[in-house]
């Protein structure tokens, strides 16, 4: 059974800061790895999807990357501003999709002004 | 493109009541999951719904049925309510290839449920 661990639990940092939220899982037999962002009492917008077969994948101030051999995920967030206050989910996939996502408990995030 | 989305967005019912919960898929996407998220967790996988057929069922009773109909929109009906079913539920849609591989998730904003 997939399990997905989120370290740290929360984070506070003031504005401009860069930093690296971790996730990590037991099984390697994934087939993809997402990173959601979500807004207190809203849905999940996805931030990133990473393939099996790929290393890394960037959006704008975002780089995630992955290394499944170590079951580990990594999500850098450049310049960082009080806008990127949120809960920060990564999930991963297995059964082709059809297992459904596994999450972890997400990083709680505050960008101090 | 409205993306994925859920109605309706707040549900307050009554222990031992039923609830219909729906979800209006991505434009493009053949695939509906289901997601329960209690206050400070993570979501966690209900079913899947693919070719208007439970394709995969993760921890829940079978108190929690669902149905996907030929546009692909779905509905999660849970039966029963007990007041720890008190959840945001989320939608999930996603394309699934010839070769049954899922694409990226895309979330709608949820259901907020409270049973009372």
């Amino acid at each position: 059974k997939q399990e997905v661990t989120q370290i740290p639990a929360a984070l506070s940092v003031p504005e401009g800061e860069n930093l690296v939220l971790n996730c990590s899982f037991t099984d390697s037999a994934i087939y993809n790895l997402q990173w959601f962002r979500q807004d207190p009492g809203k849905g999940l917008t996805s931030l990133l999807l990473i393939q099996s077969s790929q290393r890394e994948q960037t959006s704008g101030r975002l780089n995630a990357s992955l290394d499944k051999s170590s079951g580990r995920s990594t999500l850098y967030i450049a310049a960082s501003q009080p806008g990127d206050s949120a809960t920060y989910l990564c999930a991963a996939a297995s059964g082709g999709g059809a297992d459904g996502l596994t999450f972890g408990k997400g990083t709680h995030l505050i960008i101090q002004p | 493109d409205a993306g994925v989305t859920q109605s309706p967005t707040h549900l307050i019912k009554t222990r031992g009541q039923q609830v219909t919960l729906r979800c209006s898929p991505k434009s493009g996407h053949d695939t509906v999951s289901w997601y329960q998220q209690a206050l400070g967790q993570g979501p966690q996988f209900i079913f899947q719904y693919y070719e208007e057929e439970e394709r995969q069922r993760g921890n829940f009773p079978d108190r929690f049925s669902g149905h996907q109909f030929p546009n692909y929109s779905s509905e999660l009906n849970v039966n029963a309510l007990l007041l720890g079913d008190s959840a945001l539920y989320l939608c999930a849609s996603s394309f699934t290839s010839g070769r049954g591989i899922g694409g990226e998730a895309f979330f709608g904003q949820g259901t907020r449920l409270t049973v009372v």
